[in-house]
């Protein structure tokens, strides 16, 4: 069976840091482009990074530019988020997803994980 | 910044429906690469149209896109319950570092 499980988040005080993962299983994983979208409590769905299939390139959005890191371990077929500097407006459910092929691209993102919940509060 | 999308749409039983989602020619405009996912409540996004009008697999014939100019729309045919959720549309843009930008949402209510 194709899935996506990620893991990872949890209640964490501004300027605090998580390590979100994913594990992927049921398709080759290395030959997928790989990202990150968060959706905030009650909001819409927002791009947040993207990693080619060979983790060669990476992609961010500017609202985590330089706090958030991308990576993957396509040994482990598992794909990371490190998430830095957290601020109240990070407060959001982080969805992982995969590209159509190993080059990113946000045009046909056709499996989507559950997602793991990040709250920043004090 | 987000497309633009209506908050709220709605439609009766068999009907149809029509979601609009206005960009720029810096997105939906200019590129072939619009896509829509449909969000029920507490569940991930699911692809329903890519490259504007194509449907992935498995997905109903009821489902249909199209642009014109610089807005792309989603169709709802034979508009069922289990119509009923959140779409987002998302476009290729050339003004983000992630290339792509998503629309803000609108909620489908089947009456």
């Amino acid at each position: 069976e194709v899935q996506l499980l990620e893991s990872g988040g949890g209640l964490v005080q501004p300027g605090g840091s998580l390590r979100l993962s994913c594990a992927a299983s049921g398709f080759t994983f290395s030959n997928y482009a790989m990202t990150w979208v968060r959706q905030a409590p009650g909001k819409g769905l927002e791009w947040v990074s993207a990693i080619s299939g060979g983790g060669g390139s990476t992609y961010y959005a500017d609202s985590v530019k330089g706090r958030f890191t991308i990576s993957r371990d396509n040994s482990k077929n598992t794909l990371y988020l490190q998430v830095n500097s957290l601020r109240a407006e990070d407060t959001a459910l982080y969805y992982c997803a995969r590209g159509f092929s190993d080059f990113w691209s946000g045009r046909k993102i056709d499996m989507w994980g559950q997602g793991t919940m990040v709250t920043v509060s004090s | 910044s987000a497309l633009t999308q209506p908050a709220s749409v709605s439609g009766s039983p068999g009907q149809s429906i029509t979601i609009s989602c206005t960009g720029t020619s810096s997105d939906v405009g200019g590129y072939n690469f619009v896509s829509w996912y449909q969000q029920h409540p507490g569940k991930a996004p699911k692809l329903v149209i890519y490259d504007v009008s194509d449907r992935p697999s498995g997905v109903s014939n009821r489902f249909s896109g199209s642009t014109s100019g610089n807005t792309a729309s989603l169709t709802i045919s034979g508009l069922q319950a289990e119509d009923e959720a959140d779409y987002y549309c998302n476009s290729y843009t050339s003004s983000s570092t992630l290339n792509y930008v998503f629309g803000t949402g609108t909620k489908v209510t089947v009456l």
